[in-house]
């Protein structure tokens, strides 16, 4: 069954380097999403991503957050600065598309730890 | 807006004990509801969901019936199991919008 990747399984990074999460979405699927789950804490909406462009972006996606495909497979968010409060665990999800409920296919997490 | 509230955990209960957690939603439009499961290390999976009123969503002895009239879409199982411990979320996700609310997990331990 198709699945969506992503690497790496856990990053630790120093306050103020920037990171790059990637994810491999399924392959036919049209939207791409990016959530956070900030330890003990509910799953947040980040971006949406069709067409290459952001659809949707939530106040937590500020300056610092960007997001790419740049091949056409790969699916990749970056923060340029880190800070601390940017630890959490990052998932990637995506959706064939066609109707508003579609299910979301989530990937297994990149857990981010900011020093 | 739209809101997801589940109840609080953690859930302790021991195995073939019946289990009930409970999901209330607020949302505009007619959205999908869902229940995903995480095991311990593990990402998001889909456990079941429902797509409009009274429609009933089951999977793995797992049954949640979409109540439109009390806003609520409890997830019910009859007998678990020590591989059923994971922390459990409610979600919506509507036609009118792009993404997933998500509930704040609740986190069920059972006991063998």
């Amino acid at each position: 069954e198709p699945e969506v990747t992503q690497t790496p399984s856990h990053q630790v990074t120093q306050m103020g380097q920037e990171v790059i999460l990637r994810c491999v979405p399924i392959s036919n699927h049209l939207y791409f999403y990016w959530y956070r789950q900030i330890l003990g804490q509910k799953v947040e909406f980040l971006v949406s991503f069709y067409n290459n462009e952001i659809s949707e972006k939530s106040e937590i996606f500020d300056d610092q957050f960007s997001v790419e495909r740049p091949d056409g497979s790969n699916f990749t968010l970056k923060i340029r600065s880190t800070k601390l409060e940017d630890s959490a665990m990052y998932f990637c999800a995506s959706r064939i598309g066609g109707t508003g409920t579609d299910t979301q296919y989530f990937g297994p997490g990149t857990r981010l730890t900011v020093l | 807006g739209n809101s997801v509230t589940q109840m609080e955990g953690p859930v302790t209960l021991s195995e073939e004990a019946f289990l009930t957690i409970n999901c209330t939603y607020t949302a505009t439009g007619y959205p999908s509801l869902f229940w995903y499961v995480q095991y311990p290390g593990e990402g998001l999976q889909l456990l079941l969901k429902a797509t409009k009123a009274d429609d009933k969503g089951s999977n793995k002895g797992f049954e949640a019936t979409y109540r439109k009239e009390t806003t609520s879409f409890h997830l019910e199982k009859g007998s678990v199991q020590v591989s059923d411990s994971a922390v459990y979320f409610c979600a919506l996700h509507g036609r009118n919008f792009n993404k997933f609310y998500f509930g704040s997990g609740t986190k069920l331990n059972v006991k063998p």
